[in-house]
Parts: C-alpha cells; structure tokens; sequence
C-alpha cells in the first residue's frame, strides 16, 4: 500500500532520461541535508547526503546540488529506471546537536518504460 | 543484522484505547526517533532519543509517550488513541555523529495505525 498521499507533486519520466527532482529548504542555518527515496509501503531509504560547505556532490549515478542562496537543493538522477520510481524526500537538520531532521513533503516520481 | 524493525505492522484501534508501538534496533545505534506520516506532509518527528534512559519532545509529541529503558528499544505509548492519530509511523535510529563523515537514519518499515 502507499504509504504516502494522493497530493504531492509528481514528476513523470522516460526510462533512459535524466531526472531533476527540487526541494526548498526552510531554514538559512541548516548545516546538513538528505535525499531520501521511499518506495510504497516501506520507510524512507538514505541516497545521498551533502552538507553546507558543499554545493555539489556526486554519487553512483546521483547528484546533489545546493543552492544556499536561494536555499534550493536537488537532487539529479541519470539514466532514470523503473526501480526508481518512488517518493523522494530532501531533509535538514536545524539543530546539529539534537540530530532531528526536518523533511520536506516529498515528490513522487513516475518513470514510464 | 536485521536493521531496524518495528512491530506491529497494521493496528486498529477505537477512540480512547491505548496501544504501544515497539521499535527496535540491532546497529547498537545512540539515537532512536519516532517520527509520523501524513498525506502530503512528509515526516514529523514525535520524540527522540539520545541514549539508554533519555528522551525528548520533538515536533509533534502531543498525545505521546516514549521510553528507551534499552539501548537497543524505543516505545512509543498511545494513552487515549484519536482519530487525528490515524498515521503511518516510522521509527528510525542513527549513530552519534562524527565529522566528518555525514550522519544518516536508518529507517523501520512503518506501522500503518488507524483509530476509529
């Protein structure tokens, strides 16, 4: 079952092409981030993680980029698949000593075969 | 190892009963967090944990009582089950952060509870 609602923006795609999924971030003193993908009925995966002093950082076919100006961040996907369909959620962390994370509301990703 | 487990999986329950929700971890992680899921509105954390025998509020903790008398569990307590608590929650855990490598939760599958 879905674990997540009906409402949250969605992103469709061909399989083979990029994605670049948005995320807009509250708090200017966010020290950290993470993308996190969550497939139906199971909880949030880690993807990648960037932290402020970065404004991009590769990972196995993953790209992070943060825009503290604006305080954007994104996350893109080359050579999208099936498997990637999924919900993805960026999140900060406001307060480095406690280690909670604040998410985003996520976007829903739809990769057409 | 088996992560991060939760139980149960599926609860329903009538308004005004209490239930206790189990989460436990075998990483031998410091922190454990219990957090909600709402339709379009992502994770919200409830309490934390930063250690055996500590706790803390987080977001959302109204309606909510934890417990970590192990390292290695984390309680959530309903006392009086509401409709607004009908959610999807996930309980997670993390190791204390060392720079610089970035910290990251593990996550549970989720219980799917539904009060009446």
């Amino acid at each position: 079952g879905e674990s997540v609602g009906l409402h949250l923006p969605t992103l469709s795609v061909q399989e083979g092409d990029n994605s670049i999924i948005n995320c807009a971030y509250s708090n200017s003193a966010s020290d950290y981030f993470i993308w996190y993908k969550q497939e139906s009925g199971k909880g949030p995966q880690f993807i990648i993680d960037i932290r402020s002093n970065m404004d991009k950082r590769q990972g196995q076919r993953v790209t992070v980029l943060l825009n503290k100006t604006v305080k954007h961040l994104s996350l893109q996907i080359a050579a999208t698949q099936p498997g990637d369909s999924a919900v993805y959620f960026c999140a900060e962390t406001l307060d480095t000593g406690r280690r909670a994370l604040t998410f985003g509301s996520g976007t829903r990703l739809q990769v057409q075969p | 190892n088996a992560g991060v487990t939760q139980t149960p999986k599926f609860r329903v329950l009538k308004t005004g009963q209490s239930m206790t929700l189990l989460c436990a971890q075998d990483m031998n992680h410091e922190y454990m967090y219990w957090y909600r899921q709402d339709p379009g509105m992502g994770l919200r954390l409830i309490h934390y944990s930063v250690g055996e025998g500590t706790t803390a509020k987080g977001e959302v903790p109204d309606g909510y009582n934890v417990s970590r008398l192990k390292k290695q569990n984390f309680l959530l307590g309903l006392e009086s089950a509401a409709p607004s608590q009908t959610s999807v929650y996930f309980c997670a855990s993390s190791y204390q952060f060392v720079p610089p490598r970035a910290e990251t939760q593990y996550f549970g599958p989720g219980t799917r509870l539904l009060v009446l």
